[in-house]
């Protein structure tokens, strides 16, 4: 089956500090990657799409310039979180699929930590 | 845009009873609909999908079923057991696929007691 992973798993860094995390289609290549942020006992809240090529898209109130999107190349996405804070802290989720009308894979998530 | 509802937020069964969670979805152009399982520290997984030209759809001890018109869609778990005990979240997602975003529910606690 499809596996996505994403690195490291988890993070603790002082604020101020920029973080980047991995997500990878091991098996398989995707255009479409999607990343999802996670507070406790919440739902995921989908942060942006990232295109393989081009810019990512960004959903309604995520700053851009914020947390930065690389999708580098078929099987690679990267998410930057520049100069985080406190707030920051959260559980981010990758998910990538093989194809048009091939469900969703989520990574197992990195725990990020500002203190 | 998208909006899915999901009841209850928390669900408690004895082992061998059945479970149901339920969804409603605002966008009746959804078109896809899967149900991931989260267990505590990791990411999602998806346990079963529907889409929607058919009504119902059943995988061992998991089903589950969709009503177009009335923009809701269930999740049946027969003879559970306390590895079911998780996290279940649905999604609607117009499109489907790897390609479309998912919107997804509020999520459901579900715990098996033994």
């Amino acid at each position: 089956g499809a596996v996505v992973s994403q690195h490291p798993s988890r993070v603790i860094c002082k604020s101020g500090t920029s973080v980047k995390i991995e997500c990878r289609s091991l098996d398989f290549q995707a255009t479409t990657m999607f990343w999802y942020r996670q507070f406790p006992k919440q739902s995921l809240m989908l942060m942006a799409t990232s295109n393989e090529g081009s810019k990512a898209t960004y959903e309604q109130g995520v700053e851009k310039d914020k947390f930065l999107i690389n999708h580098a190349s078929l099987t690679l996405s990267t998410l930057t979180v520049t100069s985080a804070h406190p707030e920051d802290s959260s559980f981010y989720i990758c998910s990538a699929g093989t194809g048009n009308n091939q469900p969703q894979h989520f990574g197992d998530g990195t725990r990020l930590s500002i203190l | 845009g998208e909006n899915v509802e999901q009841h209850p937020s928390t669900l408690s069964v004895q082992e061998g009873d059945s479970a149901v969670i339920k969804c409603t979805y605002s966008d009746s152009a959804s078109n896809y609909f899967p149900w991931y399982k989260q267990e505590l520290g990791k990411g999602p997984q998806l346990i079963i999908d529907i889409r929607s030209n058919v009504g119902e759809k059943k995988d061992q001890r998991i089903a589950v079923t969709l009503n177009k018109t009335a923009k809701h869609f269930s999740l049946h778990i027969t003879e559970t057991q306390p590895e079911d005990s998780a996290v279940y979240f649905c999604a609607a997602s117009l499109g489907g696929g790897a390609t479309n975003k998912l919107i997804f529910g509020t999520g459901t606690l579900l715990a098996v007691q033994p």
